[in-house]
């Protein structure tokens, strides 16, 4: 069965600082992956997915993430952070071979922005 | 873009009477939408799939009959927590699916057990 890996389960991290937020997601033929943010008491906002084609994703908010087949990692990552930003990260991913919509998330990963 | 609405946002209900959650997907028509529970600080866990029109399908070692499902119309899905017990509370949120491979979340419904 297919899982995901969120390494760190906070990050804390100045404003205007870079961030990286990891994920590895066990070994599949082929798979969908997706960053969702949920800010507090509410649903999740998809930021980006990647479903095939170029590795690198670009997604809103100024974010991207990097598709590492060898390393079954999708690596989340923005160059600046706000305080705005501050919100729990959610990696999931979707088997393909399983023919379904089903998704399997992380643990999340609290994003702390401080001034 | 795509909406999901859920309601309500918030319940507390004493123990051992029924809640029921609605999620609608309000500009487009969906015959697949999920169900998942969310507990303090952890992540998301589906507990089942619900397809317009026939019975949903739940992953393991949710309980169906306490957790009712009804997918009644393409914009309308409604979870049941029967007999609800201070265990249930957590915070519930669904989602549907719209075009290829993106689900869209509903805002979550917080249930409090008392």
């Amino acid at each position: 069965a297919q899982s995901v890996t969120q390494l760190d389960s906070q990050v804390p991290v100045f404003e205007e600082a870079p961030v990286e937020l990891r994920c590895n997601y066990s070994s599949s033929v082929s798979v969908y992956l997706f960053w969702y943010v949920q800010y507090p008491n509410q649903g999740l906002q998809l930021l980006l997915k990647y479903l095939s084609g170029s590795t690198l994703v670009k997604g809103i908010n100024g974010f991207e993430a990097e598709f590492n087949k060898s390393k079954t990692s999708f690596h989340l990552r923005k160059p600046s952070v706000h305080i705005s930003d501050t919100a729990e990260y959610f990696c999931a991913v979707s088997d393909r071979s399983q023919n379904t919509d089903k998704l399997i998330f992380g643990t999340g990963t609290r994003l702390q922005v401080f001034p | 873009g795509a909406v999901v609405s859920q309601h309500p946002s918030r319940v507390i209900c004493k123990s051992g009477t029924s809640v029921k959650i609605e999620c609608r997907s309000l500009d487009f028509q969906a015959t697949t939408m999920f169900w998942y529970r969310q507990f303090p600080k952890q992540s998301l866990m589906l507990m089942a799939t619900s397809n317009e029109g026939s019975k949903a399908t739940y992953e393991q070692g949710v309980e169906k009959d306490k957790f009712l499902i009804n997918h009644a119309s393409l914009t309308l899905s409604t979870l049941t927590v029967t007999s609800a017990h201070p265990e249930d509370s957590s915070f519930y949120i669904c989602s549907a699916i719209q075009g290829v491979n993106e689900q869209f979340f509903g805002p979550g419904t917080r249930l409090t057990v008392l």
